[in-house]
């Protein structure tokens, strides 16, 4: 299977709202509702911040959001914070048990 | 609360094997797929493949086929991850990860593998 595709980077400024883009095929995102996103700081393990889509973790704000058209799933950040710069990838389930992760999106706060 | 500690930094040599272990705590063990995900310096996740600690059965992504084995310990709670025939390419964080709804969470702390 090949990596999920996501644009290399991303920015705004404190208060925009950023949205990256997760393109795969119809075989993993459009297949499935079971695309998750993660969070990654410098040096830390990632974060989940959506699952199922949309679905937010308990304790992730509700500036994050998930959504899904055909093969590309989206995650939007509202608001965006200081400390929401980090490295963020998509993952979406593949079928017969595989997963397969996007290449993964740098998002700067100006 | 749900955790997973894994264990310590190793080196290895081209050609030789590797033994990553996971030790969970605050679940039932038995419940919940583990996933291992790897990620080399600078780069992307990568998922590896996964073990379900209720029987011990494994699926593998492609590319590690045949050069990976993920086993169990349901007496410790502890899954193991073995890459053989290692070569530099395989110099990673390697992360444990519990199986939640079809994505991952909580994760390990990661552990450093160095082939040289």
């Amino acid at each position: 299977q090949s990596a999920l595709t996501q644009p290399r980077s991303v920015s705004g400024s404190p208060g925009q709202s950023v949205t990256i883009s997760c393109t795969g095929t119809s075989n993993d995102v459009g297949g499935y509702n079971y695309v998750s996103w993660y969070q990654q700081h410098p040096d830390k393990a990632p974060k989940l911040m959506i699952y199922d889509v949309n679905k937010r973790p308990s304790g992730v704000p509700d500036r994050f959001s998930g959504s899904k058209s055909g093969n590309t799933a989206s995650l939007t950040i509202s608001g965006l914070q200081a400390d929401d710069e980090a490295d963020y990838y998509c993952c979406s389930y593949g079928g017969s048990s595989l997963y397969v992760f996007g290449t993964g999106t740098k998002v700067t706060v100006l | 609360q749900v955790q997973l500690v894994q264990s310590g930094a190793e080196v290895r040599k081209p050609g030789a094997s590797v033994n990553v272990s996971c030790k969970a705590s605050g679940h039932t063990f038995t419940n919940y797929y583990v996933h291992w995900v790897r990620q080399a310096p600078g780069q992307g996740l990568e998922w590896m493949g996964a073990i379900n600690p209720n029987g011990g059965s494994t699926s593998y992504a492609q590319k590690f086929q045949g050069r990976v084995t993920m086993t169990r310990d349901t007496s410790t709670s502890t899954v193991y991850m073995e890459l053989s025939s290692l070569r530099s390419e395989d110099t990673a964080v390697y992360y444990c990860a519990r199986d939640y709804i079809s994505s991952f969470d909580p994760w390990g702390q990661g552990t450093v593998v160095t082939v040289s």
